[in-house]
């Protein structure tokens, strides 16, 4: 099956400094990559939507300027989290859509990324 | 009343049982999805529907779009299957999806 990566699994940085996790679909191509956030005990909340070569679209009340998405490549989107404060400290999941897959609505997940902001 | 509505929130039962998660959504939906995730963290994708049922291994899925309802459920449940079931629905033509809050499910030895 089609396979999702991030990168890293876990950091943890200073308050204050910029994190980014990379989102790749390994074995597909994905123009459309989604980018969500999970509160401990919460379910998922999408965060933006990134289609490569254009600029991402961002949910209602998630800051562009502080959450920077690029879709550069087919392959490859990644997140950006500017001037991380604790409250930013969040479970971050991406889940990229196969271009040429048989169903337009398949979604696939990756590992996630949990970010830690001291 | 959120989009997508999961039941129970909770559930724990013995290695062996018959288990059923229910998912109700009050729009229109292009499809749906069952979600599995683990303590980990990471979510695999265990069914995408748009009509009538679907089996992988134990576990079965339907919807019933006119009721819009869809249930997941686990033949001879396992403690491996313990984990965070989501429902999540694909609204219309759009891409997003929209999540249900996911049932904890617990399978004891």
């Amino acid at each position: 099956g089609a396979v999702v990566s991030q990168h890293p699994s876990r950091v943890i940085c200073k308050s204050g400094t910029s994190v980014k996790i990379e989102c790749r679909s390994l074995d597909f191509q994905a123009t459309t990559m989604f980018w969500y956030r999970q509160f401990p005990k919460q379910s998922l909340m999408l965060m933006a939507t990134s289609n490569e070569g254009s600029k991402a679209t961002y949910e209602q009340g998630v800051e562009k300027d502080k959450f920077l998405i690029n879709h550069a490549s087919l392959t490859l989107s990644t997140l950006t989290v500017t001037s991380a404060h604790p409250e930013d400290s969040s479970f971050y999941i991406c889940s990229a859509r196969d271009a040429e897959g048989w169903s337009s609505y398949e979604q696939y997940f990756g590992p996630g990324t949990r970010l830690t902001v001291t | 009343k959120n989009e997508v509505e999961q039941s129970p929130q909770n559930l724990t039962a013995q290695e062996g049982e018959f288990i059923t998660i229910n998912c109700s959504y009050s729009v229109g939906i292009s499809a749906l999805h069952w979600l599995q995730q683990h303590p980990g963290g990471g979510i695999v994708s265990l069914f995408m529907l748009s009509s009538g049922k679907k089996k992988h291994g134990r576990l079965i899925a339907t919807i019933n779009i006119q009721e819009k309802h869809s249930s997941l459920h686990i033949t001879a449940s396992h403690p491996r299957d313990s984990a965070v079931y989501i429902c999540a629905v694909q609204l219309g033509g759009a891409q997003k999806l929209v999540f249900g809050q996911g049932t904890r499910l617990t399978i004891n030895p």
